[in-house]
């Protein structure tokens, strides 16, 4: 089983909202991955977690911040965010975060308006 | 110059000719190199990953690496209109905490 599941799908917030998304695996992963992919763009890498702990935060603002409560679980806290932050929020999970395969979950679509 | 570089295309075949898609990577010492296929709307799926020098097979789809050029390419053999998707070609990025780098993907064309 290699799936990666994120809630919600489709997401609309206010500048002043404050939301959360969430990922979950079942696969004893012990990387997990944020990417933001905007349209006709690459994934780019936000934040990787290894073994819970946060390892790499590629200069993300701070209206973005992750959490990983457990091994099979992820998020992303979002507050005061930009319209230019509309994009697809793409979260995926590999064994390790060295040199091994990264499955992705189906994305949440965010619009900020 | 960009880590991961691809043509972004598109490519078109006719159905059931081979498609050939290329990547560049500039950090020599990556080892580990996957393709994804991307359709509109969706989130990428994994369908190669390649770890050594050569060829991999797995069913109409066949990856190669060349580490010494620093090279990898997609052949997709016997193409369907299903294939048609964006191709991300993406590396291993060989530091503490690494993490997949992708390239801007080649967009297939898959016409019946």
């Amino acid at each position: 089983d290699t799936e990666v599941t994120q809630t919600p799908k489709h997401l609309v917030m206010g500048m002043t909202n404050k939301k959360s998304l969430k990922c979950e695996q079942h696969m004893g992963h012990r990387a997990m991955y944020w990417y933001k992919q905007k349209a006709k763009k690459p994934p780019e890498l936000m934040f990787v977690y290894s073994y819970e702990k946060l390892s790499i935060n590629e200069s993300v603002p701070s209206r973005f911040s992750p959490e990983c409560p457990n091994s099979s679980l992820l998020n992303l806290h979002l507050h005061a965010l930009q319209p230019e932050d509309s994009a697809l929020y793409l979260c995926a999970s590999s064994q390790e975060s060295r040199n091994t395969e990264a499955f992705f979950g189906q994305g949440t679509r965010l619009t900020v308006v | 110059q960009k880590e991961v570089e691809q043509n972004s295309g598109p490519l078109s075949v006719p159905e059931g000719a081979i498609a050939s898609l290329n990547c560049t990577y500039s950090d020599r010492v990556s080892q580990s190199f996957f393709w994804y296929r991307q359709y509109s709307g969706k989130s990428p799926e994994l369908i190669m990953s390649i770890y050594s020098n050569g060829d991999k097979e797995d069913g109409r789809f066949t990856a190669q690496l060349n580490k010494a050029s620093q090279y990898v390419s997609l052949l997709i053999r016997d193409s369907q209109p299903s294939d048609s998707a964006t191709y991300l070609c993406a590396v291993n990025k060989v530091q503490a905490g690494t993490a997949l780098i992708f390239g801007k993907g080649t967009t297939l064309s898959v016409s019946s």
